[in-house]
């Protein structure tokens, strides 16, 4: 298996719903990220584990909250959000950790609508 | 604060004609550059990746250049196809972020191929 999936491919919530978007790799790779993208704008990260640790929070608000509960998956449990929050999210992850060079794969992306 | 400007922002090119996108940065110290390929609603899929001590790398019918000191990078696509329509998007990696495998993203070039 060489891909990031995620699922759902599309999500459409209410600001009081709770939801999550999920993320897998079966590559062994050791670094998993999220990254928020809006229309025409590059992906900008949100959070990194490296060997199932938070290693990078890009202060981003509590709403969103990642975990990580084992190598191969990692969730992005949304609560509360606001329409402004709607965008495509991708995760990604990369073989060595945070180990400087190292390609990071990208998932097809949870396209997330907020009402 | 580190910056990766693309340019052209879109180009239209005809089936089967060459073209080349340019990457500037100032990210600094430098210690890799990628380029990437996004299809629309899509997560992107890596092209290349460059440290320092290389000026040039193929993928099949892309091949991108690095010019460490200048900063500057190109991607050359040859013999276009409908399917090379899409954003290419450059990314960098400064020795700070590397060790956090963090990458700075271009605005990326919207290239659109017609029959």
């Amino acid at each position: 298996d060489t891909e990031v999936t995620q699922t759902p491919k599309h999500l459409v919530m209410g600001m009081t719903n709770k939801k999550s978007l999920k993320c897998e790799q079966h590559m062994g790779h050791r670094a998993m990220y999220w990254y928020k993208q809006k229309a025409k704008k590059p992906p900008e990260l949100m959070f990194v584990y490296s060997y199932e640790k938070l290693s990078i929070n890009e202060s981003v608000p509590s709403r969103f909250s990642p975990e990580c509960p084992n190598s191969s998956l990692l969730n992005l449990h949304l609560h509360a959000l606001q329409p402004e929050d709607s965008a495509l999210y991708l995760c990604a992850s990369s073989p060595q950790g945070l180990a400087g060079v190292d390609t990071q794969y990208f998932g097809p992306g949870t396209r997330l609508t907020v009402l | 604060k580190n910056q990766v400007e693309q340019s052209p922002q879109s180009l239209i090119i005809l089936e089967g004609k060459n073209c080349t996108l340019q990457c500037n940065y100032t990210v600094s110290p430098f210690s890799n550059l990628r380029w990437y390929k996004q299809d629309t609603g899509r997560g992107p899929v890596s092209l290349t990746i460059m440290t320092f001590s290389e000026n040039t790398k193929s993928n099949g019918r892309y091949t991108a250049t690095l010019d460490a000191d200048t900063k500057q990078s190109s991607l050359h696509i040859t013999a276009s196809q409908l399917s090379d329509s899409a954003s290419y998007i450059c990314v960098v990696s400064g020795e700070l972020e590397a060790a956090g495998n963090k990458l700075t993203f271009g605005g990326g070039t919207r290239v659109l191929v017609k029959p």
